[in-house]
């Protein structure tokens, strides 16, 4: 089945810090691929996202590429700001079953110290 | 475009109670679903609408559990005699089917505690 394992966290990263989460798929077919973000309090927020292979997704100096051969998305932004605090899912959406519903990871918590 | 809206927002209830949660979608998406999310894990899906017709349900729907969307506008989630077990957050989602890649829009959610 299709299925979606990131990282545990939680993580503690300094301000300006270099930030990786990671994130890998289990899929048949070909998947689309998203990072969605869930700040305190809020509801989630598509993040970015990616269709195809090689395909990279940014939005708010984050980026993400989709690598069939790893079958990964691992999340980066080079210099996290304490604003970044937040919990990030990584998702895919199989449209071959499932008429295009989400399968989401558990969730990375991420805090940043100023 | 005023988001997706969830209410209410939060529900404590005892158990054996029936509860109702209403969604309105982003006016125009004719997809709509529903979620359910536990402390600590990511998102599970429930259930799909495409306007008003129901397509998929999840096995985690139980019989207590219902859906409707009887206009293709707003929805509702009853869920009947609710057990400790229901307390989660239930959020509602939506997209518009005729942009390739059906992005869905998240709602705040509704938080259930049943105590």
């Amino acid at each position: 089945g299709n299925s979606v394992t990131q990282m545990e966290g939680p993580v503690t990263l300094s301000e300006e810090a270099f930030l990786t989460i990671n994130c890998t798929y289990t899929a048949t077919g070909y998947p689309s691929l998203f990072w969605y973000v869930q700040y305190p309090g809020e509801g989630l927020q598509l993040l970015l996202k990616a269709t195809k292979a090689d395909d990279k997704g940014s939005n708010k100096g984050f980026e993400a590429t989709y690598r069939k051969e790893t079958t990964s998305f691992h999340l980066e932004k080079g210099s996290v700001q304490v604003s970044d605090s937040a919990v990030y899912f990584c998702a895919l959406m199989n449209y071959g079953g499932s008429q295009g519903n989400l399968i989401f990871g558990k969730g990375t918590k991420l805090s940043v110290k100023p | 475009d005023t988001g997706v809206s969830q209410n209410p927002r939060h529900k404590i209830t005892k158990r054996g109670q029936n509860v109702t949660f209403r969604c309105d979608p982003i006016s125009e998406h004719n997809r709509l679903y529903w979620y359910r999310q536990t402390l600590g894990q990511g998102p599970e899906f429930l259930t799909y609408f495409q306007n008003e017709a129901q397509l998929e349900k999840s096995r985690l729907l139980s019989d207590r559990f219902s859906a409707e969307r009887p206009k293709g506008s707003f929805s509702t989630l009853e869920i009947q005699r609710t057990e400790q077990g229901d307390s989660a957050m239930y959020l509602c989602a939506s997209s518009s089917g005729w942009t390739g890649i059906f992005e869905q829009y998240f709602g705040p959610g509704t938080r259930l505690t049943v105590t």
